[in-house]
């Protein structure tokens, strides 16, 4: 079967970095995306990966190794309203979207 | 900006009844979905469109059917609601292609009693 594995919740200090992990087990692989969702808000889209290596955006950088089926997003210089939940989706084969449960990020001062 | 519209934020309704969500988007894109997500769930695909009166069976279609008569408007339909399909429904559209991100609704939140 299909599987994207993410951490459930993780917790960080205001202005610190962290790094939210995604293992992916899927038939094929098409890219990857992340997202973030703040509580009862629409996801909005933050990276696209298809290739392996690090794609940098600012305060948020994302990586990706193929073979391993792994990819982390990285937040650095961590701000409040970085506290949502960050959505791990990879595109299968059949250029479907897998998505993972969601890592939620709370952010302490 | 692309702009995708939910018809409505919170809905109630009850069991038995045929529910319609509508959404909309000003982009042109040719690709629309629908999604449930349920907490400690990943987003779950009903239905997909990637043209005008076509469609496609996502993972959990059993309940639900769309229409999709132009290009702008996808709409789901629960034939018959029951309480398990209470859930948060998502809709979104994207251009054609892989890389193309998917741009999200601000979701309708439904409770069927």
């Amino acid at each position: 079967g299909q599987n994207i594995d993410q951490p459930t919740e993780m917790t960080a200090t205001e202005g610190a970095i962290v790094q939210i992990n995604c293992t992916y087990q899927t038939s094929g692989f098409n890219g990857l995306f992340w997202y973030q969702q703040h509580a009862g808000e629409a996801p909005t889209f933050l990276s696209y990966n298809v290739l392996d290596g690090l794609e940098e955006k600012g305060r948020f950088s994302s990586f990706l190794s193929r073979s391993k089926g792994y990819s982390y997003l990285l937040l650095k210089e961590l701000q409040m309203k970085d506290s949502a939940s960050y959505l791990c989706a990879v595109m299968d084969s059949n250029y479907q979207l897998i998505w993972g449960a969601g890592t939620k990020l709370i952010i302490k001062p | 900006d692309v702009k995708v519209t939910q018809s409505s934020r919170y809905l109630v309704k009850r069991t038995g009844e045929k529910v319609f969500l509508e959404c909309v988007q000003d982009m042109d894109h040719e690709n629309m979905f629908w999604y449930r997500q349920d907490p400690g769930l990943g987003l779950r695909l009903i239905y997909f469109s990637y043209d005008v009166k076509m469609k496609e069976k996502g993972d959990i279609p059993e309940g639900y059917s769309v229409s999709r008569e132009k290009k702008e408007r996808f709409s789901l339909i629960l034939e018959s609601a029951s309480t398990n399909q209470t859930s948060m429904y998502l809709c979104a559209s994207s251009l054609a292609g892989e890389s193309q991100p998917q741009h999200f609704g601000d979701g309708t939140r439904l409770s069927i009693l």
